[in-house]
Parts: structure tokens; C-alpha cells; sequence
């Protein structure tokens, strides 16, 4: 079975700062899916950013980038230039490529200090 | 473009009552997730509708059953309901099963069992 783990409950980050987010899985499948979403407050879950465990270059999409290692099984998400917004519960999430369940882990709630 | 819907917002039940939880998927989505989300956790998977037939089940039991419709909105049925079973009902809809595939979510049933 698949495992996801984050083990970091809290985090918190000064505005404009930089902070990582840590994300490590377990699984014996080749082919798959990572994603890192976020679930502000208001609690309707958002895709941040996806990684496909066949390419070997880390994802980016503007100040969020993640740092994929397949033999470590880690995939941490890096935010840079943090923002006020950027306060939410971030999840990290593993889908395989045929199966049609995904498995989340327990979250990292990010505080952001203005 | 709709997103996806939920209903209702907040729900409260009684111990070994049964309970429907509705969900529209978004516009061109096939396929819909449900998920239980108690306080503080991550998301953990029920199940998966693609094309009206289940194409996966996380660890709960049969009392959790499920619907998916020609126009691919789903149902969430929990019969005999527990205490436990008190959480936040995720819906999630996406293109297609498993893969790459963002999966959009909904703002959530709260469900309180009394």
C-alpha cells in the first residue's frame, strides 16, 4: 500500500521569505503522480503544482517549485517570495498511473508572518 | 465553466441514521472522488466513479456506497451511521482516472453525527 508522510505539522515563514515543505512516500510502483495542494481557511482544496515521477526535472509554476528525488522517494515543495495568501494547509498527494485512488498525506499548516 | 458543487453545506445526524451526500462534477469530468477528511487529517480516500462504475475503494466498509449518474454527479450514501463517521465529505472531480490528471474539488459536506 501506498504511504504518504509529512512531517512537519507547522511551518512558518516571514512574509517575502522563502520556506520547504517536506513530503516523503512509499510505494513499489514505477509510474506515478505527485502533486502538492493547498486548502486555505475557507477549505476548497487547489492544485499548487504536479510532478510526474518519470521526469526527471522538477516541476515550477512562479514562486513554487518542488524538489523531486525518485530513490529517496522525497518531494518537497519549496515557495519562494512568501505571501500573506500563501497561509493554508498544504497536502501532498501520490496517484499511481492506472489506479483510481489517490493518497494524501496529513498536511502542513503554513503560517505566514507579515 | 462550473466548478464542482456539494450538498448540503452542513449536515447533522443521528447515530444508525443513513445519509446522501450530493455532488456535481465540473463541466467535461468523468470522473468524481469522494473523500473523508476528519479534523486536523488528511483527506483519506472512499472511492472513485469513472464512467458510472467504481474503479477503486480506500479501507471503508460497505456501509459507505456510492452513485455516479449519466451526467457524472455522484452520490456519497453512508447507511447506520457511527460517531466516527463525523467529518468533512470531499468530492473531487478530474478529466479522467489516476494519471496526471488535476483533480478538482468541492467545498465539502460538513457532516456531524450525534
Amino acid at each position: 500500500a501506498q504511504t504518504v508522510t509529512q512531517s512537519q505539522p507547522e511551518m512558518s515563514v516571514q512574509e517575502a521569505e522563502t520556506v520547504t515543505l517536506s513530503c516523503t512516500y512509499d510505494t513499489s510502483e514505477s509510474d506515478y503522480y505527485l502533486f502538492w495542494y493547498k486548502q486555505p481557511p475557507s477549505r476548497q482544496m487547489i492544485l499548487v503544482i504536479r510532478q510526474e515521477a518519470y521526469k526527471q526535472q522538477n516541476a515550477t509554476e512562479n514562486r513554487f517549485s518542488v524538489n523531486f528525488q525518485k530513490a529517496a522517494k522525497s518531494f518537497s515543495l519549496k515557495i519562494s517570495d512568501s505571501q500573506l495568501g500563501d497561509a493554508a494547509m498544504y497536502f501532498c498527494a501520490y496517484i499511481n498511473t492506472n489506479a483510481g485512488k489517490s493518497t494524501f498525506g496529513d498536511g502542513t499548516t503554513l503560517t505566514v508572518k507579515p | 465553466e462550473t466548478g464542482v458543487t456539494q450538498s448540503p453545506t452542513h449536515l447533522i445526524k443521528t447515530r444508525g441514521q443513513q445519509v446522501t451526500l450530493r455532488c456535481s462534477s465540473q463541466s467535461g469530468h468523468n470522473t468524481v472522488s469522494w473523500y473523508q477528511q476528519a479534523l486536523g487529517q488528511g483527506p483519506q480516500f472512499i472511492f472513485q466513479y469513472y464512467r458510472e462504475e467504481e474503479n477503486g475503494r480506500g479501507n471503508f466498509p460497505p456501509r459507505f456506497s456510492g452513485l455516479q449518474f449519466p451526467n457524472y454527479s455522484s452520490e456519497l450514501n453512508v447507511n447506520a451511521l457511527e460517531l466516527d463517521d463525523s467529518a468533512l465529505y470531499l468530492c473531487a472531480s478530474s478529466l479522467a482516472a489516476g494519471g496526471p490528471y488535476e483533480q478538482y474539488f468541492g467545498p465539502g459536506t460538513r457532516l456531524t453525527v450525534t
